[in-house]
């Protein structure tokens, strides 16, 4: 089986840099996603990591451990727009791809 | 975008009706999904498809059943509604690739009174 925690709300400033960690216990790995949800709305992709380090794409970065089985996902110079919930998801190896979700961090981001 | 469409996007209905949700997607992919998310459990697999005809169950499978007639279609039926089921739906598909995303529809929101 599969267990992924993140915290459950984040606040921060605008401009500000913010870090949403996800962390995973998993009987095999095979590759991390983080998506982006506005309320109301549908996840959306950010971010896709199955080697250790850090993967770049503007705004956003998303990091990998797979010995400490830990990811993070960083926001820079956050904007209003980045008010969201955001979700770790773990691809376990082996069989039909069913990846499994965390209860998703929700990030509010004040003026 | 994968052109994943869902209907209806809102229902309320009453308990012990049947149910049925659509899900259609243009995007010729394999793998289909049915997601439950609720307040403090995040998104929860119901069902899942890995070709026509093809499925299995997921975590919250009670009380629901699924069909694959087609490549496209995906349809996730509540026989006998209860409010437990009340929630916002979310259909998914993909290429089964573990190194692709899956594409989500923009949820149906389900109120049984």
């Amino acid at each position: 089986g599969q267990n992924i925690d993140q915290p459950t709300e984040m606040t921060a400033t605008e401009g500000a840099i913010v870090q949403i960690n996800c962390t995973y216990q998993t009987s095999g790995f095979n590759g991390l996603f983080w998506y982006q949800q506005h309320a109301g709305e549908a996840p959306t992709f950010l971010s896709y990591n199955v080697l250790d380090g850090l993967e770049e794409k503007g705004r956003f970065s998303s990091f990998l451990s797979r010995s400490k089985g830990y990811s993070y996902l960083l926001l820079k110079e956050l904007q209003m727009k980045d008010s969201a919930s955001y979700l770790c998801a773990v691809g376990s190896s082996g069989g039909s791809y069913i990846p499994t979700f965390g209860r998703g961090t929700s990030l509010i981001v004040h003026p | 975008d994968a052109g994943i469409t869902q209907s209806p996007r809102h229902k309320v209905t009453e308990t012990g009706t049947p149910v049925t949700l659509r899900c259609h997607q243009t995007e010729n992919h394999r793998y289909m999904y049915w997601y439950r998310q609720d307040p403090g459990h995040g998104l929860r697999l119901i069902h899942y498809s890995y070709g026509v005809k093809d499925t299995d169950k997921g975590e919250v499978s009670d009380g629901y059943s699924v069909s694959r007639s087609k490549t496209e279609d995906f349809l996730l039926t509540l026989e006998s509604a209860t409010s437990s089921q009340t929630s916002v739906y979310f259909c998914a598909s993909g290429t089964g690739d573990s190194n692709q995303p899956q594409h989500f529809g923009d949820g149906t929101r389900l109120s049984i009174l």
